[in-house]
């Protein structure tokens, strides 16, 4: 089946650095990818829909400064979180957009757990 | 906004049944029924879909009601593994909009 694989799993950084997360479709091609942001407790939150060789189009309240997203070919996205702060821990979940046939919407990664000190 | 309800939190007792129940009732005609569960520090995983025809599969079954307006996810015997939130989500195209879900605990 589909795989979408998400790197780091988990990263630790200083305030103020940047962090860069990567999303990759293994065993297919993905034109459009999506970007969610989960608190503890909480639901996910679609922050950004990631189109190939064109600009993310982003949710309403959330910075595309400070969250840069690529989509530079067909089986990678990126999101960096650009002088990351503690309140930008979280978890960040992207997902790939089914291209075959439609037994679901979206193939998600496992998250990557940003920590901020 | 999600368009679905679900209970909060459900208990199950390992081996037995688990149902989950949604209430879709604004969902549109061209909209299906998704569930899909995510188990701590993972992403979601799907598993089950239909548009107004119960379905079946290795994991779980979908019983949707004939006015399409709720239906119930059942786990047919419920494991330790089976412990996470369920999402039920209603949608026409590939955007999925993320309810409060049900945090199922299965207990042995």
């Amino acid at each position: 089946g589909a795989v979408v694989s998400q790197h780091p799993s988990w990263v630790i950084c200083k305030s103020g650095t940047s962090v860069k997360i990567e999303c990759r479709s293994l065993d297919f091609q993905a034109t459009t990818m999506f970007w969610y942001r989960q608190f503890p407790k909480q639901s996910l939150m679609l922050m950004a829909t990631s189109n190939e060789g064109s600009k993310a189009t982003y949710e309403q309240g959330v910075e595309k400064d400070k969250f840069l997203i690529n989509h530079a070919s067909l089986t990678l996205s990126t999101l960096t979180v650009t002088s990351a702060h503690p309140e930008d821990s979280s978890f960040y979940i992207c997902s790939a957009e089914s291209n075959g046939p439609k037994d679901q919407p979206q193939h998600f990664g496992d998250g990557t757990r940003l920590s901020i000190l | 906004d999600a368009k679905t309800t679900q209970p909060t939190s459900m208990d199950c007792a390992e081996g037995r049944a688990a149902n989950l129940p949604c209430n879709h009732s604004t969902i549109s005609g061209n909209e299906y029924v998704y569930w899909y569960r995510q188990i701590h520090s993972q992403g979601p995983q799907y598993i089950i879909h239909g548009l107004k025809n119960n379905e079946t599969n290795e994991m779980a079954s979908l019983i949707i009601t004939e006015d399409r307006k709720s239906s119930t996810l059942i786990l047919p015997h419920a494991t330790l593994r089976d412990t996470a939130v369920y999402y039920c989500i209603n949608n026409a195209g590939n955007m999925l909009t993320f309810g409060g879900g049900t945090r199922l605990m299965v207990k042995p």
